[in-house]
C-alpha cells in the first residue's frame, strides 16, 4: 500500500505567519486530498484533488503538488486554523492517510 | 442536507463482537458508497473498507478482512459494521463516511462511535 509521510508532525506558528506542510507518497499518486480535524470532531474535507478548496474553506488555504510530493499552505494563519491536517490518497487500494500535521498557534 | 448519524458509544468485553450503525439522510442512500474509518486515540486514520449500498458489494483493507463485516439495510438507509473477536487494539473511534465528490474522497462524515474494549 502507498505510505504517506507528513511533515512536520507539529507546526507552531504565530497569527499572520505563512506556513506550509507537506505530504510525501511512497509511490506516485494522481492527486491528494486534505482533511482538517479538530479535537473531538470528525475530519472535514478541506482540499480536494490537490488544489480545490472544499466549500467554506477560506481562500488563505491553498494546495499544490504532483507525483509523490504535495503541500498545503496557509498564507496568513489565523487562530481558527489550529487543527490537525491529514492528507489522503486513493490512487491505489487501499486508500491511505498520512499521520497528520498538528498546527499549533503561538 | 446530507447527514450520517452514528450509534452511541460502546463498552464491550474482550472476545466479544459489536455492531455499529450509520443512518444516512438527505440523499438517495444507494447513490454513494459508504466507507468506514478507524481512529485510535491520538492516532491517525485507517480505512477499513467500503460497501456499495445498491448491491451490498464490499471491499476491505486486507488488515481488516477478518475483523469487520459490512452490511446495509436499504429500507432504513442504514449501514452497519460488525467487529468481531475484539481486543484492546480495537478500542477506537469508528467513523462512517461517504463520497459524493466522485473523486475518491470522503466528503461526508458521521460523528463517530467510540468503542472501548475492556473487561
Amino acid at each position: 500500500q502507498i505510505v504517506l509521510s507528513q511533515s512536520p508532525a507539529i507546526l507552531s506558528a504565530s497569527p499572520g505567519e505563512k506556513v506550509t506542510m507537506t505530504c510525501r507518497a511512497s509511490s506516485s499518486v494522481s492527486y491528494m486530498h486534505w482533511y482538517q480535524q479538530k479535537p473531538g470532531s470528525s475530519p472535514k474535507p478541506w482540499i480536494y484533488a490537490t488544489s480545490n478548496l472544499a466549500s467554506g474553506v477560506p481562500a488563505r488555504f491553498s494546495g499544490s503538488g504532483s507525483g509523490t510530493s504535495y503541500s498545503l499552505t496557509i498564507s496568513r494563519v489565523e487562530a481558527e486554523d489550529a487543527a490537525t491536517y491529514y492528507c489522503q490518497q486513493w490512487s491505489s487500494n487501499p486508500p491511505t492517510f498520512g499521520a497528520g500535521t498538528k498546527l499549533e498557534l503561538k | 442536507q446530507v447527514q450520517l448519524q452514528q450509534s452511541g458509544a460502546e463498552l464491550v468485553k474482550p472476545g466479544a463482537s459489536v455492531k455499529l450503525s450509520c443512518k444516512a439522510s438527505g440523499y438517495t442512500f444507494t447513490s454513494y458508497y459508504m466507507y468506514w474509518v478507524k481512529q485510535r486515540p491520538g492516532q491517525g486514520l485507517e480505512w477499513i473498507g467500503e460497501i456499495n449500498p445498491s448491491n451490498g458489494g464490499t471491499n476491505f483493507n486486507e488488515k481488516f478482512k477478518s475483523k469487520a463485516t459490512l452490511t446495509v439495510d436499504k429500507s432504513s438507509s442504514t449501514a452497519y459494521m460488525q467487529l468481531s473477536s475484539l481486543t484492546s487494539e480495537d478500542s477506537a473511534v469508528f467513523y462512517c463516511a461517504s463520497d459524493s465528490s466522485g473523486l475518491y474522497a470522503m466528503d461526508y462524515w458521521g460523528q463517530g462511535t467510540s468503542v472501548t474494549v475492556s473487561s
